[in-house]
């Protein structure tokens, strides 16, 4: 089953604008991951986040975590057409069990 | 380096055979991962090794699905026998260690017909 869960499910905005999704996990974890996934590609790594960290950046994205809430969210600042994808935020459960689980993705669209 | 490996990108087969899916993972990297993707389940994880070593396999669907990785460099997923309902695309991941950063092949779409 999958341990993290993105919201929303779909995002349309325009060029320029932020987009914000978020994940839901549910156990304790030692670091979270996001990824982005182009149309019929592979996904590819975006940022990792460690349980003691509450925030990160990485160019345009900002990555925040909360585990009292077991969230996180991901921001995207001043969004291109490229950034079109899929984004999933992944997750291990705790401890020494380094399983890396996904959730089911927000499709983000960026309108030019 | 290439990446990670997987063997082709479609594999069309027919309902009651034998199916094998092939990965070579990123040299020097001691995890890895086999993922099943739909649209209705999402990214599944299947089986994780760790060292050559299948660490979870709790993901598996049933019986018919195996993996092996007799090697640091090679990994199987079989399907015997195959069923439409096996219609995925199907990835290979690998990481330097358990969970950090895992690079991600590109995937082999497989139609059971």
């Amino acid at each position: 089953s999958q341990q993290g869960e993105e919201d929303p499910q779909a995002l349309s905005i325009q060029e320029g604008e932020n987009a914000t999704m978020n994940c839901s996990y549910k156990t304790s974890i030692n670091n979270l991951q996001w990824y982005r996934q182009n149309s019929g590609r592979g996904l590819v790594h975006l940022i990792l986040i460690r349980s003691n960290e509450r925030e990160k950046h990485s160019g345009r994205l900002r990555v925040t975590l909360d585990t009292s809430k077991k969230s996180s969210s991901l921001l995207i600042t001043a969004s291109r057409a490229a950034d079109t994808a899929s984004y999933f935020c992944a997750t291990d459960a705790g401890g020494s069990n380094y399983k890396l689980t996904f959730g089911k993705g927000t499709l983000l669209t960026v309108n030019p | 380096d290439a990446g990670v490996i997987q063997s082709s990108r479609h594999e069309v087969t027919e309902m009651g055979q034998e199916v094998t899916l092939r990965c070579k993972p990123i040299s020097g990297h001691n995890s890895l991962f086999w993922y099943r993707q739909t649209m209705m389940r999402g990214l599944e994880l299947l089986i994780y090794f760790n060292n050559n070593v299948p660490i979870d396999d709790s993901g598996m669907p049933e019986d018919r699905f195996s993996a092996k990785m007799p090697n640091a460099s090679f990994s199987t997923l079989k399907i015997q026998p195959s069923e439409p309902r096996d219609s995925a695309v199907y990835f290979c991941a690998s990481s330097l260690y358990g969970n950090t950063e895992a690079f991600f092949g590109q995937g082999t779409r497989l139609t059971v017909v």
